[in-house]
């Protein structure tokens, strides 16, 4: 089925460890997104891309490193984990601005867990 | 900057009960507003949207309707089944023309139980 696929699934690491999160699509989106959700604080904006090639910072960057040198790939990584990580990472996109006001596709998560 | 503000949870209602889920914004310009609902284990998904003032989103028994004057997009539905339990999210979106690239501010979340 099209949509967006993320992996890992879930994942432990420990302090100072080091990963990275895959996010694919399939619908030729042109803008992607990486949120990360807390209890209590909603989805709060990480990092997004508007093309190929290009990444932006969102609300809540730091700590984060993203990539996007595919258009349906958006990576996002952990140079060095800390437990103030530890998170739900949900990935979306949606198609350019010539589609206005298009709700986004999320993909199902990663749980990750910085002990 | 943008902002949403929903209702304090967690919501636990009987099936068939009437739902109420508040939602205020505040943005600049005239944002398109969302609904999403994320089931126990899954990725986001959305309900409904409205684009413009008076508009009325609607699906699956959910209804939202842009008040610009009270800058609110409450959601409703009239009787809730069991099935409906997840976690419900308001969102809101500069238009995705503009340097704002279409990026979502969300509300905190309610957690919505029904029982049977």
């Amino acid at each position: 089925n099209a949509g967006v696929t993320q992996t890992p699934k879930f994942r432990v690491l420990k302090t100072g460890q080091s990963m990275t999160l895959l996010c694919a699509q399939d619908m030729n989106h042109e803008y992607m997104y990486w949120y990360r959700q807390d209890p209590g604080m909603g989805l709060r904006l990480i990092h997004y891309s508007v093309g190929e090639g290009t990444t932006a910072k969102g609300e809540v960057p730091d700590g984060y490193n993203v990539s996007r040198l595919k258009k349906q790939n958006f990576l996002l990584g952990l140079e060095s984990a800390a437990p103030s990580q530890t998170s739900v990472y949900f990935c979306a996109s949606r198609p350019g601005p010539a589609i206005a006001n298009y709700g986004y596709t999320f993909g199902s998560g990663t749980r990750l867990t910085v002990v | 900057g943008n902002s949403v503000t929903q209702m304090e949870g967690p919501v636990t209602l009987s099936e068939e009960a009437f739902l109420t889920i508040n939602c205020t914004y505040t943005a600049t310009g005239y944002p398109s507003l969302f609904w999403y609902v994320q089931y126990p284990g899954e990725g986001l998904q959305l309900l409904l949207k409205a684009t413009k003032a008076d508009d009325k989103g609607s699906n699956k028994g959910f209804e939202a309707t842009y008040r610009k004057e009270t800058t609110s997009f409450h959601l409703e539905k009239g009787s809730v089944q069991v099935s409906d339990s997840a976690v419900y999210f308001c969102a809101l979106s500069d238009h995705a023309g503009g340097t704002s690239y279409g990026k979502l501010t969300f509300g905190q979340g309610t957690i919505l139980t029904v029982h049977p």
